[in-house]
């Protein structure tokens, strides 16, 4: 059984541009949770997935934007980057209903200068 | 709102002590309960859980019961390794979507 795994492992950017984080979901997963997590910090939740529909969000500007695919894969999205975006992005993956165990892949570290 | 509270850290143990980490929480409902722990350079794990009260989760020698009445689930392991030096993060879940609420984190370094 496979895994979550994220990609890249590591990023770099300058402020103003965009960047697309990858994750694919554990084998036998229709939900792909993102998480945002500052240095020193606990994880924030970014938004869910669910069967390709959005299916919550926390308090996130709209360029944060994601997507998932019919594989159950997704991507996050983040425009205009601005120097606090700068985190490690986890995606989680679970199989569904309100309280499923949340399966998390190894997270991209973004620097944004 | 829902929210977590663990205590900080570092907590710094020498090994095989006897570790405590605090946490409380408040939610509406009745909410599951979580510890997760991260290594250095990687993402969560699943350390625990508890999806009702005085239910106990234990795994690897760690062990948190879910008390109620104190909205309370402290971590505890009865004697540490070096190879237990992480960040523990407890979370839970209550009502709608599966979204995790997470505190900030309990840095643990445990030395020989």
């Amino acid at each position: 059984e496979t895994g979550v795994t994220q990609s890249p492992t590591h990023l770099i950017k300058t402020r103003g541009q965009q960047v697309t984080l990858r994750c694919s979901s554990q084998s036998g997963h229709n939900t792909v949770s993102w998480y945002q997590q500052a240095l020193g910090q606990g994880p924030q939740f970014i938004f869910q997935y669910y069967r390709e529909e959005e299916n919550g969000r926390g308090n996130f500007p709209p360029r944060f934007s994601g997507l998932q695919f019919p594989n159950y894969s997704s991507e996050l999205n983040v425009n205009a980057l601005e120097l606090d975006d700068s985190a490690l992005y986890l995606c989680a993956s679970s199989s569904g209903g309100t309280e499923e165990t949340q399966y998390f892949g190894p997270g991209t570290r973004l620097l944004v200068l | 709102g829902n929210s977590v509270t663990q205590m900080e850290g570092p907590v710094t143990l020498s090994e095989e002590a006897f570790l405590t980490i605090n946490c409380t929480y408040t939610a509406t409902g009745y909410p599951s309960l979580f510890w997760y722990v991260q290594y250095p350079g990687e993402g969560l794990q699943l350390l625990l859980k508890a999806t009702k009260a005085d239910d106990k989760g234990s795994n690897k020698g760690f062990e948190a019961t879910y008390r109620k009445e104190t909205t309370s689930f402290h971590l505890e392991k009865g004697s540490v390794q070096v190879s237990d030096s992480a960040v523990y993060f407890c979370a839970l879940v209550s009502g709608g979507y599966n979204k995790l609420i997470f505190g900030a984190g309990t840095r643990l370094a445990v030395h020989p």
